[in-house]
């Protein structure tokens, strides 16, 4: 079974402080990305990346930057947090081309800025 | 702007009756659709997916149909139980130009009632 794990649960912030979000997967997986959940926009895209040391901007990457030194490892930084960034994180990862279209999802961080 | 949307928030639907939960999307490049199922403070999980060159896949209790020439997709749940109460992001990607990332629709909260 594919695994992809996030490395916190619930996160409360202040504003203006960094936060660092890591994801991980098991699978060997080339491609991963990050979504924010809210309510009534469903899960937008923040960035992906299909390689080490490759990323691309998804559909709001604004605030956001991420960092893929490592197949399995996609992270992402909040510089500076902002109470609009209060949301649901969530890490997905998928296969190589041609292969799965399926994105398996982490369990998602609650972040919570104040 | 929005190229996958579920039109109702929400759908209340007595057990053992049919669920219907439906999608629309303006791409016509799109060409593989995918439903998760997230359950509150878990990722979503895959539950089924349609390539376009077919018009339905079934799984168990779950079928899903999809009308190319509406652009319209519906996930079908029958009988419904209890435990399907969750909400459900339909989800498209445009394999043919080798994209690998989902468009999500904003949900559908599906409450099974007893």
């Amino acid at each position: 079974d594919v695994k992809v794990t996030q490395s916190s649960r619930y996160l409360v912030k202040r504003t203006g402080e960094k936060v660092f979000l890591e994801c991980v997967q098991d699978m060997d997986h080339e491609n991963m990305f990050w979504y924010r959940q809210d309510p009534g926009l469903g899960l937008r895209l923040i960035y992906f990346s299909y390689d080490v040391k490759m990323k691309e901007k998804g559909d709001i990457p604004e605030g956001y930057s991420v960092s893929r030194e490592k197949k399995e490892r996609f992270s992402l930084i909040l510089e500076s947090t902002s109470t609009n960034q209060t949301s649901m994180y969530l890490c997905a990862s998928i296969g190589g081309a041609g292969g799965f279209y399926e994105q398996y999802f982490g369990p998602g961080t609650r972040l919570t800025v104040t | 702007d929005q190229q996958v949307k579920q039109n109702s928030p929400s759908l209340s639907v007595q057990e053992g009756r049919i669920s219907i939960l439906n999608c629309d999307y303006t791409n016509s490049m799109f060409d593989y659709f995918l439903w998760y199922k997230k359950y509150p403070a878990e990722g979503p999980t895959f539950l089924i997916s349609i390539s376009s060159i077919k018009d339905k896949n079934e799984d168990g209790r779950f079928t899903v149909f999809l009308n190319k020439s509406a652009k319209h997709l519906s996930l079908h749940i029958v009988p419904s139980q209890p435990g399907d109460s969750a909400v459900y992001f339909c989800a498209a990607s445009a394999r043919q130009t080798g994209a690998n990332n989902l468009f999500f629709g904003t949900g559908t909260r599906l409450t099974v009632i007893p």
